[in-house]
């Protein structure tokens, strides 16, 4: 049984650059959830991708976006990238959007920007 | 708003002694509770959750949580520790209330088990 993939592993942009991250969801789920993971800090919710429309967004700006295909898997686009954009991106995804349901995560991809 | 607080950035513990990574929580109405793992370069691994009925779960590897209602924790318990334990942990949590099932996670209590 697949788990979430993430690509690519490691990225490295200049200030001003645009990226896009790519995720699969794991065998079965529909839903894709994007987070943030800064050095030395807990995930931050960034949105949430069901039935390919983003469902609910954290506080982040609209540089961020992202996009959701039919076979579920997703993508994050960060543009404009600054130097507070360095992280760890973790992609995680479940069954529906119901609440009670644990989000499985990705390795995650390290994006750093230079 | 939703928050989550892990009071402690690390935990020591000898291997074989019983570990406790402490987490509160702040909400509107009642939560979802969750606890996840990181190793180094991985990414999140699911241990356990609370959703409703039974104040103890229990979890993977042998951990489990107590949920306190009055206290607004769930803090993570194990028996005994073993060193492969020694590892990042995060407690989350989700307002059922909520549209969309957002994750917020506390800032991570790293725990070191030692020989």
């Amino acid at each position: 049984d697949a788990g979430v993939t993430q690509s690519p592993t490691h990225l490295i942009k200049t200030r001003g650059q645009q990226v896009t991250l790519r995720c699969s969801p794991k065998s079965g789920h529909d839903t894709v959830s994007w987070y943030q993971q800064a050095l030395g800090q807990g995930p931050q919710f960034i949105f949430q991708y069901y039935e390919e429309e983003e469902r609910q967004r954290g506080n982040f700006p609209d540089r961020f976006s992202g996009h959701q295909f039919p076979n579920y898997s997703s993508e994050l686009n960060v543009n404009a990238l600054l130097l507070g954009d360095s992280a760890l991106y973790l992609c995680a995804s479940s069954f529906g959007t119901d609440s009670s349901y644990e989000q499985y995560f990705g390795p995650g991809t390290r994006l750093t920007v230079t | 708003a939703q928050s989550v607080a892990q009071p402690e950035d690390q935990v020591n513990v000898a291997e074989g002694n019983p570990l406790t990574v402490k987490c509160t929580y702040s909400v509107s109405g009642n939560p979802y509770l969750f606890w996840y793992v990181q190793y180094p370069n991985r990414g999140l691994q699911f241990l356990l959750k609370y959703i409703t009925g039974d104040n103890l779960v229990k979890g993977s590897y042998g951990f489990e949580a107590e949920f306190n209602k009055s206290q607004t924790s769930f803090h993570l318990k194990k028996p005994s520790a073993l060193v492969s334990d020694s590892a990042l942990y995060f407690c989350a949590v989700r307002d059922p209330y909520n549209a969309g099932n957002m994750l917020t996670f506390g800032g991570g209590t790293r725990l070191m088990v030692k020989p």
